[in-house]
């Protein structure tokens, strides 16, 4: 069985960072591209961005609103997917849900910035 | 960046009767190749992840009723209801990854009338 768990979110003031982990199992994740997407309370689903398999270069793509403050990461000896996110902004909060192939989803950890 | 736009925001449909959720996309997800459409369509309830319903389209996955039905190509797509069931109230989305960046329509509210 496919397992997400996402972890680390929490409450943090606006400029601070955060880093967001997502345990994975039930599948290999040495070979899957990974994907973090958010969610602000009340509000539809943003793409944050993917990292590829390590295999297929480890690569990472970004959407525009965090891209050079957000860094996907992943630790194929752990399974472990990570996002570190600094310079957060009130924007940035939102639930964060790791997913893979856009199938299989985590229940989300909730990221609140306010001062 | 594809822009993907549904229509309606949001719609009440009685129960046992058909309801139908459109998704446009700003330029043709359609890879000619392969000739698949890189569009997915998702069911999130209140306090729950997004669930896949369809990928590619028009492929249902597995445990997924088969009163959801996908169709289209291109640039317009539709995701239809057959028979309303209580258990169908959630916001839908469409999805196209067709390229970087993904990107979501902003989601359609199904409630029963």
């Amino acid at each position: 069985e496919v397992q997400l768990v996402e972890s680390g979110g929490g409450l943090i003031q606006p400029g601070g960072s955060l880093r967001l982990s997502c345990a994975a199992s039930g599948f290999m994740f040495i070979n899957a591209y990974m994907t973090w997407v958010r969610q602000a309370p009340g509000k539809g689903l943003e793409w944050v961005g993917r990292i590829k398999s390590n295999p297929d270069g480890g690569t990472t793509d970004y959407a525009a609103p965090v891209k050079g403050r957000f860094t996907i990461s992943r630790d194929d000896s752990t399974n472990t997917l990570y996002l570190q996110m600094n310079s957060l902004r009130t924007a940035d909060a939102a639930v964060y849900y790791c997913t893979t192939g856009h199938r299989f989803w985590g229940q989300g950890t909730l990221v609140t910035v306010s001062s | 960046d594809i822009v993907m736009t549904q229509s309606p925001d949001s719609l009440a449909v009685s129960l046992g009767e058909r309801a139908t959720i459109n998704c446009k996309s700003s330029q043709s997800v359609l890879d000619s190749s392969s000739n698949k459409n890189y569009l997915g369509w998702y069911q999130q309830k209140p306090g729950q992840p997004p669930k896949l319903l369809i990928q590619w389209a028009s492929t249902r996955e597995s445990g997924v009723p088969d009163r959801f039905t996908g169709s289209g190509s291109g640039t317009d797509f539709t995701l239809t209801i057959s028979s309303l069931q209580a258990e169908d109230v959630a916001v839908y989305y469409c999805l196209q990854y067709y390229s970087i960046p993904r990107t979501f329509g902003q989601g359609t509210k199904v409630e029963i009338k």
